[in-house]
């Protein structure tokens, strides 16, 4: 079990670029997340993946952001002509389908987005 | 929709003194309860949890105890350590609702020597 892997840790872009994240969840979970968390606050939902299906959408996940989870492995989050307001820390966390002790979230250390 | 408050920080304590964060929850189902400490530097990580009315989570000196009549999930600790500096989050999920975690704005620790 090597964890939830992010990549990459930092991104700094110009406004209007387009920039991926990848995340590597723990081998045998089915679901992943995404989340978006900024300065002072606490991450906030953007989508959920079970094994390769997008289930759930946020409506913070604009037209401009796009998932994918290929193969039900790892997974992409895009952004597209992106602005100075997507700066934030992007976390990715999975976990195995079922209830209770099953369903704890496991979470990456993230990809800081900065967008000059 | 399902939301989680949690008192303001930052707390400041002295090394051994007791702790108490507040965090409160509405949910219109019975949600999973959890607490998830980031320390600097580092990922999220889960301290605790508790999946049902009156459940007490614990982990590493912390407990917090599920109470459903006061829909509250407050995080204790009888004595800090240095160590324990960090941002802790409140969260909870719901089944009816993908299982995704909905957080707390978080409360900053601070523990002097």
């Amino acid at each position: 079990d090597t964890g939830v892997s992010q990549n990459p840790r930092h991104k700094i872009t110009k406004r209007g670029q387009n920039v991926t994240f990848r995340c590597d969840p723990i081998s045998e979970h089915n679901r992943l997340y995404w989340y978006r968390q900024t300065l002072g606050q606490g991450p906030e939902f953007l989508t959920y993946f079970q094994n390769e299906a997008q289930l759930e959408k946020s409506r913070l996940l604009s037209d401009r952001f796009s998932a994918e989870r290929p193969k039900g492995s790892f997974s992409t989050l895009e952004i597209q002509r992106t602005e100075q307001g997507d700066s934030a820390m992007y976390l990715c966390a999975s976990s195995t389908a079922g209830t209770g002790s099953k369903n704890i979230q496991y979470f990456g250390a993230g990809t800081r987005l900065s967008v000059l | 929709g399902d939301s989680v408050t949690q008192m303001e920080g930052p707390v400041t304590l002295s090394e051994e003194a007791c702790l108490t964060i507040n965090c409160t929850y509405t949910a219109t189902g019975y949600p999973s309860l959890f607490w998830y400490v980031q320390y600097p530097g580092e990922g999220l990580q889960l301290l605790l949890k508790a999946t049902k009315a009156d459940d007490k989570g614990s982990n590493k000196g912390f407990e917090a105890t599920y109470r459903k009549e006061t829909t509250s999930f407050h995080l204790e600790k009888g004595s800090v350590q240095v160590s324990d500096s960090a941002v802790y989050f409140c969260a909870l999920s719901d089944r009816d609702s993908s299982y995704k975690l909905i957080f707390g704005s978080g409360t900053r620790l601070l523990v002097r020597p």
